[in-house]
């Protein structure tokens, strides 16, 4: 079992509303990723950290934000949530491997989020 | 384009019999592939990863193949169990960039049945 916490577990809030997806974990890794899943579909990767004070965009287009103030947490924020929102996020950190390339990823348990 | 595809979408077994999902993709350069076990409401677990050089790697029960030349692989569960059931994720990794660049597949959802 990885070391990686996602809260709350599930949401359920209003449009407009302002909320933030925490996320954290215990294995020191530097690499810190969030990514979008929705039912059926490919997860899609929307932020990405190297490390402290390093964030970047992913893939997918995303009106959220994220900041990495330390090693261990990476929260994500929402300013004003719409139901297009609606969907589960998952964070995830990863430890190098012996490659380049080949980092394995630990994966939290992810935030169900629906915007009503 | 670098995609992803598996195969089949769904399925459904007996508890105890064996199975094999397939994955394909057009990822290019080719860095890694992997296969996640995600349980319903859980994030992806590990199970596999295998780099260019390598054909097969098992994990208990878990066999994956690779093959770079046509770019397929495939997961074998053997003598699967209820606690099998769940979604399987190839995920393929690049060289384009340090990062290594994740293409994920939408994923084959088993049932195992008793």
């Amino acid at each position: 079992e990885a070391d990686i916490y996602q809260t709350p577990r599930y949401l359920v809030i209003g449009t407009g509303k302002k909320i933030t997806l925490e996320c954290s974990q215990t294995m020191g890794h530097d690499k810190m990723y969030w990514y979008q899943q929705d039912p059926g579909m490919e997860l899609h990767l929307i932020h990405y950290s190297y490390g402290v004070n390093s964030t970047e965009k992913g893939d997918l287009s995303s009106e959220s934000t994220v900041s990495r103030i330390r090693t261990e947490h990476f929260p994500l924020t929402l300013e004003s949530a719409r139901p297009s929102h609606t969907s589960q996020y998952l964070c995830a950190s990863s430890e190098p491997g012996d490659l380049q390339g080949t980092d394995t990823q630990y994966f939290g348990p992810g935030t169900r989020l629906t915007v009503l | 384009k670098n995609q992803v595809e598996q195969s089949p979408q769904s399925l459904i077994i007996l508890e105890g019999k064996n199975c094999t999902l397939q994955c394909n993709y057009t990822v290019s350069p080719f860095s890694n592939l992997r296969w996640y076990k995600q349980d319903t409401g859980r994030g992806p677990v590990s199970l596999t990863i295998m780099t260019f050089s390598e054909n097969t790697k098992s994990n208990g029960r878990y066999t994956a193949t690779l093959d770079a030349d046509t770019k397929q692989s495939s997961l074998h569960i053997t003598a699967s169990q209820l606690s099998d059931s769940a979604s399987y994720i190839c995920v393929v990794s690049d060289r384009g960039s340090t990062l290594g660049r994740l293409y994920f597949g939408r994923g084959t959802q088993l049932t195992v049945w008793p």
